[in-house]
């Protein structure tokens, strides 16, 4: 299994534009999340998808927008990318919580975005 | 509201001394807690977790972490360091219900001398 995997690694955009972060694993997991990480604030999260057509916001949703089409992708969007959206983002999926969230979260190696 | 407090951003530890990484949480339902490793330029892989089974858990690497309810605490240890160890160190746990929201804390980046 190759697990989470993402793409790109490292993108840099201009202020204004829109691009996707994409994010697919193999594992069949039905739950997928995606968190940035900025320095000395932790991850956080941004939305997360309970099952294909299902998704949710997290803690930092504004000027970002997800869909999820099949079990295996969830892509991020960046609709209009502001300097403030530089971070690392990461990707994660599990196996569906069962009694409150004990099932353990698979994360991808990362999207280092930088917006100028 | 769920939320998880690291003291110390930043720790440093002499090879082969003792590693204690400190995680106080917050939680009005029964906590599931989880420590996690990011080694330079890596996503997070976990450590372990606590999921009421035992108050004592074992992980990867020679990690451990004891849950005590009365301090509210899930502190991470390590008997003996070793230059491998040096990464950012995430305790984390879930906002509880039906979903798998992990709450974080800012994380403590452990540097080991040698």
């Amino acid at each position: 299994n190759a697990g989470v995997t993402q793409t790109p690694k490292f993108q840099v955009l201009k202020t204004g534009q829109s691009m996707t972060l994409q994010c697919a694993q193999d594992m069949n997991h039905e739950y997928m999340s995606w968190y940035r990480q900025d320095p000395g604030m932790g991850l956080r999260l941004i939305h997360y998808s309970v099952g294909a057509g299902i998704t949710d916001q997290g803690e930092v949703p504004n000027g970002y927008n997800v869909s999820r089409s099949t079990t295996e992708d969830f892509p991020l969007r960046l609709l209009s990318a502001a300097p403030s959206q530089t971070s690392v983002y990461f990707c994660a999926s599990s196996y569906s919580p069962v009694a409150g969230g004990q099932e353990t979260q698979y994360f991808g190696p990362g999207t280092r975005l930088l917006v100028l | 509201a769920q939320s998880v407090t690291q003291l110390g951003s930043h720790v440093s530890v002499s090879e082969g001394a003792l590693v204690l990484l400190r995680c106080n949480y917050s939680s009005s339902v029964p906590p599931y807690l989880f420590w996690y490793v990011q080694y330079p330029n890596q996503g997070l892989q976990l450590l372990l977790k606590y999921t009421s089974a035992a108050t004592l858990v074992k992980g990867i690497n020679g990690f451990e972490a004891e849950f005590k309810k009365s301090e509210t605490s899930f502190h991470l240890t390590k008997p003996s360091a070793h230059m491998s160890d040096a990464a950012e160190y995430f305790c984390a746990v879930t906002s509880g219900g039906a979903t798998n929201k992990l709450i974080f804390g800012t994380g403590t980046l452990l540097a080991v001398q040698p």
